[in-house]
């Protein structure tokens, strides 16, 4: 059974660093794109970048280019995105999904950052 | 403002057939790229209803279904029941290299 299992809910202030995470099993990890996806409170789904786990090639949506991370570690089985210096607008719900080919077939759970001072 | 448009809400009776339209352009629809469908259900995480324009995967009931035609898509779902009550959304690929998502459509079983 394909899963992809996100990392637990965050509470940030302004200005600090984070990683989330998202592992996935049931299937062959590098063999597919994991998508990133964002959905603000009370909003629709974004789409903010992709990474093939397989030799890490690395797209981001215009977007959200320069603003976020995505990264892998094959090894593991488990993809990340991370921001250098959240603002308060980063507060949002993020998803991970499989990529196929350009159809999202498997999402994660989803991980909540808030960000508040 | 989202790149695909969508009604902000539909409703329909139970046993009813309500559809939601997604219409785009010749930069992502109208250029031949395939629409996808999501239902996400309150609280939850988007689940893929449709892929490929009008293909479901497997578990998801024959009473939805989906076409495309030019630069727009469809959703329909005939014999509607409660537990279709959830947020839809369509998406597709843009020449801007960019997966895109039309905004969401409230559906309210009645």
């Amino acid at each position: 059974e394909v899963q992809l299992v996100q990392s637990g809910a965050e509470v940030k202030k302004p200005g600090e660093s984070l990683k989330i995470s998202c592992k996935g099993s049931g299937y062959s990890f590098t063999s597919y794109w994991i998508g990133w996806v964002r959905q603000m409170p009370g909003k629709g789904l974004e789409w903010m970048g992709i990474i093939y786990p397989g030799d890490s090639d690395t797209r981001y949506s215009p977007s959200f280019q320069g603003q976020v991370t995505i990264s892998a570690d094959k090894s593991i089985s488990t993809a990340y995105l991370q921001w250098s210096s959240l603002k308060a607008s980063d507060t949002a719900m993020y998803y991970c999904a499989r990529q196929t080919p350009s159809s999202l077939d498997y999402w994660g759970q989803g991980t909540l950052v808030t960000v508040s001072s | 403002q989202s790149v695909l448009t969508q009604p902000p809400s539909v409703s329909g009776a139970p046993g009813q057939r309500v559809t939601i339209s997604c219409t785009g352009s010749s930069s992502n629809i109208g250029a031949g790229y395939d629409v996808h469908w999501y239902q996400q259900l309150p609280g939850t995480a988007p689940k893929l209803l449709i892929y490929g324009n009008s293909n479901r995967p497997s578990g998801v009931p024959d009473r939805f279904s989906g076409s495309k035609s030019g630069t727009s898509a469809s959703l329909a779902i005939t014999g509607l029941q409660a537990e279709d009550e959830a947020d839809y959304y369509c998406q597709s690929y843009d020449s801007s290299l960019s997966l895109v998502f039309g905004g969401g459509t409230k559906l309210t079983v009645l």
